[in-house]
């Protein structure tokens, strides 16, 4: 899987949005950009997946540029339930079975 | 909804006991993975399977066992903990793809400590 980069913390406000970036600059033509969260002492969550395009679901908005070096999670209005390891990985499936593996992830503060 | 729930969230056991972590999922998933989690070590795959009774070791599963007599439940097993085994144990599944991707869903993990 190629290697992804992230800033090691970010704070945001509370009802702001929380926009958190990932670079992702070796990824091939067939990997996909996945975000999971990790609230302290629980599992990971699933957050969102892309490939090319911008996705958005209930819980976020992936923004993946053009040549797909980079990718923004946003989350569009944040809560203190919104703290927590923010986790950008990029996956190939190649058949059979494929580990998650996570780097060091973003720490997100939401602050009242 | 997607669920995995593992059988306990903490668990305190003694040397040398037979420890057993049981994850159930309700999303019809094929595949199913145990994974350790430790400070700075990251995740780390220790067995997964992808169909009743089928099994492969990941990265680390010395010490351990697995079973997989039903499609939904998928257990962990410890044959003689130890200390070393003191950690967070993840469960997750995801569903046969057989394209490009699967999306891994977890489960709250339990805290196992070993004394």
């Amino acid at each position: 899987d190629a290697k992804t980069t992230q800033p090691t913390s970010m704070d945001c406000a509370e009802g702001r949005a929380a926009n958190l970036p990932c670079n992702h600059s070796t990824i091939s033509g067939n990997e996909y950009v996945y975000w999971y969260r990790q609230i302290h002492s629980q599992g990971p969550q699933y957050i969102i997946h892309g490939l090319k395009n911008n996705e958005t679901n209930e819980m976020a908005s992936l923004i993946i540029t053009e040549d797909r070096k980079s990718s923004t999670l946003i989350l569009p209005h944040a809560t203190l339930r919104d703290t927590a390891v923010y986790y950008c990985i990029v996956r190939l499936f190649s058949g059979g079975y494929q580990k998650v593996t996570f780097g060091t992830g973003t720490k997100l503060q939401v602050i009242p | 909804d997607v669920k995995v729930t593992q059988s306990s969230r903490y668990l305190v056991k003694r040397t040398g006991e037979k420890v057993f972590l049981e994850c159930v999922q309700d999303m019809d998933h094929e595949n199913m993975f145990w994974y350790r989690q430790d400070p700075g070590l990251g995740l780390r795959l220790i067995y997964f399977s992808y169909d009743v009774k089928m099994k492969e070791k990941g990265d680390i599963p010395e010490g351990y066992s697995v079973s997989r007599e039903k499609k939904e439940r998928f257990s962990l097993i410890l044959e003689s903990a130890s200390t070393n085994q003191t950690s967070m144990y993840l469960c997750a599944s995801s569903s046969f793809s057989g394209v490009s991707t699967d999306t891994q869903y977890f489960g709250p993990g339990t805290r196992l400590t070993v004394l």
